[in-house]
């Protein structure tokens, strides 16, 4: 089945704990994208990678970072979580950009 | 700053009735415009996608572009209940990153 799958679904972690959402696919995509979704912001890009070792930044990159190694997977991650980043983050691949994007279902990530 | 906004929610309407749902975008170069449907806490679901100008239709629901007034729309017709979600309206300029609406949410009343 073709998906986009993230993991974990829920995370609760303290302020200052590394952590690595990891997103992959198998669609053999090459536009993968992180947001982030809070209530009333909608949604806001974090980064996107147009294709294997290359990313850039979206509206609210501070605080993460991203790899893309391998075209199938695109993980997020926060070397020094803080509670303003409690958010429910998606991750997203198309074929390329301009197709429609796929999403993943989600991570709820919760910082005390 | 590219931009795409979109009618200001809640929309209600009566279960049966058509739901029209509009988005603008500021950027000429956009080539290709998405419909998503999201349930509270749910990831966002594609519902169309259209490149050309006119109207496209599936099942019941029809996206229309006009690109000389830069506008997409989506309709819903016959609205049933379980269509009450949020819905995205995203953009491309060619080659380049999407952009997204701030979504409407939609109430289709029993």
């Amino acid at each position: 089945e073709a998906q986009v799958t993230q993991n974990p679904r829920y995370l609760i972690t303290v302020t200052g704990k590394k952590l690595t959402v990891t997103c992959s696919q198998n669609m053999n995509h090459e536009y993968m994208s992180w947001y982030r979704q809070d209530p009333g912001l909608g949604l806001r890009q974090i980064y996107y990678s147009m294709n294997v070792e290359v990313t850039d930044k979206g509206d609210v990159p501070e605080g993460y970072k991203v790899s893309r190694k391998e075209k199938r997977n695109f993980p997020l991650i926060l070397e020094s979580p803080s509670p303003n980043q409690t958010s429910l983050y998606f991750c997203a691949s198309s074929y390329r950009v301009g197709s429609p994007l796929h999403f993943g279902n989600g991570t709820r990530l919760t910082v005390t | 700053q590219k931009e795409v906004e979109q009618n200001s929610g809640p929309l209600s309407v009566p279960e049966g009735a058509i739901a029209s749902l509009n988005c603008t975008y500021s950027d000429r170069g956009s080539q290709s415009f998405f419909w998503y449907r999201q349930y509270s806490g749910k990831s966002p679901e594609l519902i169309m996608f259209i490149y050309s100008n006119g109207d496209k239709e599936d099942g019941r629901f029809t996206a229309q572009l006009n690109k000389a007034s830069q506008y997409v729309s989506l309709l819903i017709r016959d609205s049933q209940p379980s269509d009450s979600a949020t819905y995205l309206c995203a953009v491309t300029p060619y080659g380049q990153n999407f952009v997204f609406g701030p979504g409407t949410r939609l109430s289709v009343l029993p």
